[in-house]
């Protein structure tokens, strides 16, 4: 199974800061997935990878398949920002059906 | 277009009583899934249904049955509930494996 950790666990920022957060997983996969996750509200996917950089926005999400990771990145933070960040890697490198999730990054970004 | 609804938002039962969470989406998607969220754990997998027809366990299906009732519905059993059971459970499809996932906006399930 792969093992995903993400760091750091809890951040909080200053509205205006540039965020990163990162994620590291023990397998070689074929895409990397980074999901949102509002506090009391449902997740919603931010990006799917599978080498380089994707940018959305004020979102930009990186990943080095040799290194097995992956930076979320977030520039000019904005306190609507503030959320649960996670990363979710396929579970055994094969087959991208099951997934295993990191257990989140808890970002607060203050005004 | 709704996505992926889930039913209901909030739910508690006694210890032994049953309960059937439903799950539907209009995005006409292949596969499904049933995850748990619990403080301080990553999202952990119940059950998924590859395809129409097809079902297989995740990492944590013991206590719980699942229909995949047509394309569009993906239902999740609790046939005697436990507190153990205590959870928020999300419903997620996607078109297909190289997707990414959508996800309902989760069922608040209480077991006293």
């Amino acid at each position: 199974k792969n093992e995903v950790e993400q760091s750091p666990q809890n951040l909080t920022a200053q509205e205006g800061e540039f965020i990163t957060i990162n994620c590291s997983y023990s397998v070689g996969i074929s895409a990397l997935h980074w999901l949102q996750q509002h506090p009391g509200g449902g997740i919603v996917s931010l990006f799917m990878l599978s080498s380089g950089k994707k940018k959305h926005g004020r979102l930009i999400a990186t990943i080095n398949i040799q290194e097995k990771h992956s930076s979320l990145h977030i520039t000019a933070s904005h306190p609507r920002d503030s959320a649960v960040y996670i990363c979710a890697v396929p579970n055994s490198g094969g087959s991208n059906y099951k997934l295993t999730f990191g257990k989140g990054t808890l970002l607060t970004v203050n005004p | 277009n709704a996505g992926v609804t889930q039913t209901p938002k909030f739910q508690v039962l006694k210890t032994g009583q049953s309960m059937t969470l439903q799950c539907a989406q209009d995005m006409n998607h292949n596969s499904m899934y049933w995850y748990r969220q619990d403080p301080g754990m990553g999202l952990r997998l119940i059950y998924y249904s590859a395809s129409e027809g097809t079902t297989d366990k995740g990492e944590v299906p013991n206590g719980y049955n699942v229909s995949r009732l047509n394309k569009r519905e993906f239902s999740l059993r609790l046939e005697s509930a436990a507190p153990s059971q205590t959870s928020v459970y999300f419903c997620a499809s996607r078109v297909s494996a190289n997707q990414p996932q959508h996800f309902g906006d989760g069922t608040r399930l209480s077991i006293l």
